[in-house]
């Protein structure tokens, strides 16, 4: 079975670009999580879609934005990057929503942004 | 405010030894918690649970403790193998209106498995 696929693994970026992350949910996964990981902050939830809907939200400003597709698969955005916005981002996804009948979550090897 | 704290940033013991990872807590509505192991370039991966109703849960090499009055919880690796050297991470949920969840995460604690 795969795993969680998360793409493209690097990103460099300049400030006030956009970019698209993409993150492939294992085969029967409806829930999609994303976080932000930085040394300083540890694992920072961004948001989490299930079933095409935004379910829950973490405390990151508008620029931070995502989506869900029919077949479980999911983007984040980024817009106007800052040079903060520099982390590991990680998906993760479970069957139902997080903490549902104690599912634990899968998570993907991430993608290293880098904003210059 | 960090809710989940993992005091030791840095753990070294010895191969065969038992390693203790802690994680204290602040919300006493948490009643889910989590360890995580991760290797470097690799995403987590999810190592063992406990619901708030139990106080211990065992999985082969791997025991996690809950400490409910104290807002403690830890983890046992015996015996310790050099395979187990990765960053541990303790994570916590409540249940929030709707039924919403979110996984509230420590910063991590660096376990170094000498041979």
């Amino acid at each position: 079975k795969a795993g969680v696929t998360q793409t493209p693994r690097y990103l460099i970026k300049t400030r006030g670009q956009q970019v698209t992350l993409s993150c492939s949910p294992i085969s029967g996964h409806r829930s999609v999580s994303w976080y932000q990981q930085t040394p300083g902050q540890g694992l920072q939830f961004l948001f989490e879609y299930f079933s095409e809907t935004q379910r829950n939200k973490g405390n990151f400003p508008g620029r931070f934005s995502g989506r869900q597709f029919s077949n479980s698969r999911s983007e984040m955005n980024v817009s106007t990057l800052e040079l903060g916005d520099s982390a590991l981002y990680l998906c993760a996804s479970s069957l139902g929503l997080v903490g549902s009948n104690n599912q634990p979550q899968h998570f993907g090897d991430g993608t290293r942004l880098s904003i210059l | 405010d960090q809710q989940v704290k993992q005091n030791s940033p840095s753990l070294s013991v010895q191969e065969g030894r038992i390693s203790i990872l802690n994680c204290d807590y602040t919300n006493s509505m948490f009643d889910y918690f989590l360890w995580y192991k991760k290797y470097p370039a690799e995403g987590p991966t999810f190592l063992i649970s406990i619901s708030s109703i139990k106080d211990k849960n065992e999985d082969g090499r791997f025991t996690v403790f809950l400490n409910k009055s104290a807002k403690h919880l830890s983890l046992h690796i015996v015996p310790s193998q050099p395979g187990d050297s990765a960053v541990y991470f303790c994570a916590a949920s409540a249940s929030h209106a709707g039924n919403n969840r979110k996984l509230i995460w420590g910063l991590g604690t660096s376990l170094a498995v000498n041979p």
